[in-house]
């Protein structure tokens, strides 16, 4: 079955890296993904993995996925407050729409 | 732009009310999806489309009913609105094996 499981709060320090981590136990996840949910708003696409690929950077984000153990992790360098937000991620398996994680609250501190 | 919009940011409603949510989106999406945010559970599936006047039940289908006569358009109905479906709804919608795009929610208060 379908199940993708976070820790529900994260607090850095402005400047820090921040982990995100994630883990998922159906092994027929073709795409893996990360959004972001600021304050009173819908979700936004932050980045997304193949299933085939063991990570990929885009600017200060880097995902990491490791398939044997169904891991996915979220990678923020130089965490700035504008970070601050709900981070979900999400995996889809080709069946149906997308499952959800139930988010994690990252706090930023100044 | 991509854009998924939803009718209302905010509603207020009496219990036994039906209710109805709008999301429209404008991309030419076969599949469109509907969600509701519930703090510490994540997002869950209600209902989604992946075709005009085709629905399949999500995760908690209980109490929501959905209608998709065009394709840009995606209606979820609450037949008799109860408090237990306080909650924010979250309308998306993809094309196949691709992210999906959320509109802005509708948090929805039934009192």
């Amino acid at each position: 079955g379908e199940d993708v499981e976070q820790s529900l709060f994260l607090s850095v320090r402005e400047g820090d890296s921040s982990v995100i981590n994630c883990t998922y136990t159906d092994s027929s996840s073709t795409y893996l993904y990360w959004y972001k949910q600021e304050p009173g708003a819908g979700l936004q696409l932050l980045t997304y993995i193949f299933s085939n690929m063991d990570m990929k950077q885009d600017q200060r984000l880097t995902v990491l996925l490791n398939k044997k153990d169904k891991h996915l992790s979220l990678r923020i360098a130089d965490t700035q407050t504008g970070d601050s937000a709900i981070y979900f991620c999400a995996e889809y398996t080709g069946r149906r729409a997308l499952t959800f994680g139930s988010g994690t609250r990252l706090q930023v501190q100044p | 732009d991509v854009k998924v919009t939803q009718s209302s940011r905010y509603l207020v409603k009496r219990t036994g009310e039906k209710v109805f949510l709008e999301c429209v989106q404008d991309m030419d999406h076969e599949n469109m999806f509907w969600y509701r945010q519930d703090p510490g559970l994540g997002l869950r599936l209600i209902y989604f489309s992946y075709d005009v006047k085709m629905k399949e039940k999500g995760d908690i289908p209980e109490g929501y009913s959905v209608s998709r006569e065009k394709k840009e358009r995606f209606s979820l109905i609450l037949e008799s609105a109860s408090t237990n479906q306080t909650s924010m709804y979250l309308c998306a919608s993809s094309s196949p094996v691709a992210e999906a795009f959320f509109g802005q929610g509708t948090r929805l208060t039934v009192v």
